[in-house]
């Protein structure tokens, strides 16, 4: 049974990096099949996108987001990280961590997600 | 980028009832559409991938349908653990990707 599960600071100061991790069991980040994946749900509202990444290297980021956001795998720990420097009140919400699977096995979807954190910028 | 626009925002029916939540997308994505339940304070949780492959351990009461810009999502007999806000996302323009808003299915 694949289980993501998420851990990190609950609260960041404005204009602060805010760092989580998403360790993983029951599968390998290291396996090639899925992307690793943050997804964010501001208080009440829909879902975000904010990126993913492949064992490869290949990572990709929501544009919007693009410039300060960081997605790194430790296959060691068989955990993925993220970082989204400068954050601002905006920046709060629930955090997520998903897989997805390739696009040719399960149409891309986010099949696995962690129970997600609840992230608070303030000072 | 694709806009997904789900139809109704909210809706209330009653247990027993069949469901039909509507996902359209501003342009096409042939079958690249995938539906999520979301119950409160839970993460999403994937129910169809493809426009309308069931994910593994779904009731069967869920279906998905649909190909191009217009898709939905239908419960065929609505259980009282069916009410929830329901997603749609398209994975067609990677590496972007786009959610609906979400349908918030309320009991009657």
């Amino acid at each position: 049974q694949v289980q993501l599960q998420e851990s990190g600071p609950g609260l960041v100061k404005p204009s602060q990096t805010l760092s989580l991790t998403c360790s993983v069991s029951g599968d390998s980040i290291n396996s090639g099949n899925y992307y690793w994946s943050w997804i964010r749900q501001h208080p009440g509202k829909g879902l975000e996108w904010i990126g993913y990444m492949h064992n490869s290297g290949i990572s990709y980021y929501n544009p919007s987001l693009k410039s300060r956001v960081t997605i790194s795998l430790d296959t060691s720990k068989n955990q993925f990280s993220l970082r989204l420097s400068s954050v601002t009140a905006a920046d709060t919400a629930i955090y997520y961590c998903a897989r997805r699977a390739l696009i040719q096995v399960r149409s891309g979807a986010f099949d696995i997600w962690g129970q997600g954190t609840m992230v608070t910028v303030s000072s | 980028d694709i806009q997904m626009t789900q139809s109704p925002s909210s809706l209330s029916a009653f247990v027993g009832d069949r469901v039909t939540i509507t996902c359209r997308a501003s342009q096409t994505i042939s079958s690249y559409l995938n539906w999520y339940q979301q119950k409160p304070r839970k993460a999403p949780k994937l129910l169809i991938y493809a426009a309308s492959s069931l994910q593994s351990g779904v009731p069967s009461r869920f279906s998905g349908s649909g190909s191009g810009t217009d898709f939905t999502l239908t419960i065929s007999s609505l259980q009282p653990e069916d009410f929830a806000t329901y997603y749609c996302q398209q994975s067609y323009s990677v590496p972007s990707i786009t959610f609906g808003q979400g349908t918030r299915l309320e009991i009657k």
